[in-house]
């Protein structure tokens, strides 16, 4: 069965530094999409980074990166010198496929606190 | 740039109530969903839509809820007895394809009491 797992429900981190959050996924499928989503305590979701499954380099957008490991089936967020506004819950999620209605499944979350 | 919107921000019902949802995805998306997220939970995928029909739907979509796309900009989530249990945020969600991302909507927080 489709599954995401992410297992830190709290980070800590100085601001400036960079943090790595963990996500780890499980599926049979070779065409899959992941996401990670940031949602401040406003609540909306914001989209951050995509890597496709047949994507041969790991997806960059700015001070995200994701470092995809095919073989783990683990796609890690990559945040760089981080900030006070990176506070907030961040969500890694799995795209299924077309016959699955394109669907995202979510993982538990994880709560990133960036101290000054 | 474009963005998904949604209204109300907030809706307060009382139990066994009807409520409609109501979401503008990005004019040029074609697959529309509903996402809910229970206080302090992960988000639960409820629904998918395209070319005007429903294209998969969660265990939690049952006979209480329904999707309509009543024109070419609006999609609606309808429930037609609220729960105390249906208490949660609804996102809606749109992509230009199937591959693409999902853009997210700001969320309607639903209160049934």
């Amino acid at each position: 069965a489709q599954k995401i797992t992410q297992t830190q429900p709290g980070m800590f981190v100085q601001e400036k530094e960079a943090v790595t959050l963990d996500c780890t996924y499980d599926t049979s499928d070779p065409s899959y999409g992941l996401f990670w989503y940031k949602q401040p305590s406003s609540g909306e979701m914001i989209f951050l980074i995509y890597q496709g499954s047949y994507d041969q380099q790991n997806a960059t957008e700015g001070r995200y990166s994701l470092n995809f490991q095919k073989a783990r089936k683990s796609a890690n967020l990559v945040i760089s010198a981080s900030q006070l506004g990176d506070s907030a819950m961040y969500f890694c999620a799995m795209r299924l496929p077309y016959n699955q209605g394109g669907k995202l499944i979510f993982g538990q979350g994880t709560e990133l606190s960036v101290k000054p | 740039e474009p963005e998904v919107t949604q209204t109300p921000s907030h809706q307060v019902t009382q139990m066994g109530q009807e409520v409609i949802l109501r979401c503008v995805p990005i004019s040029n998306h074609l697959y529309f969903y509903w996402y809910r997220q229970i206080l302090g939970q992960k988000v639960e995928f409820l629904v998918s839509f395209y070319n005007n029909e429903i294209s998969e739907k969660s265990e939690i979509f049952d006979d209480q809820f329904s999707v309509e796309r009543p024109d070419g900009s609006n999609f609606t989530l309808k429930i037609r007895s609220t729960k105390l249990e249906d208490s949660a945020m609804y996102f809606c969600a749109s992509s230009e394809r199937l591959v693409n991302e999902q853009y997210f909507g700001p969320g309607t927080r639903l209160t049934v009491t």
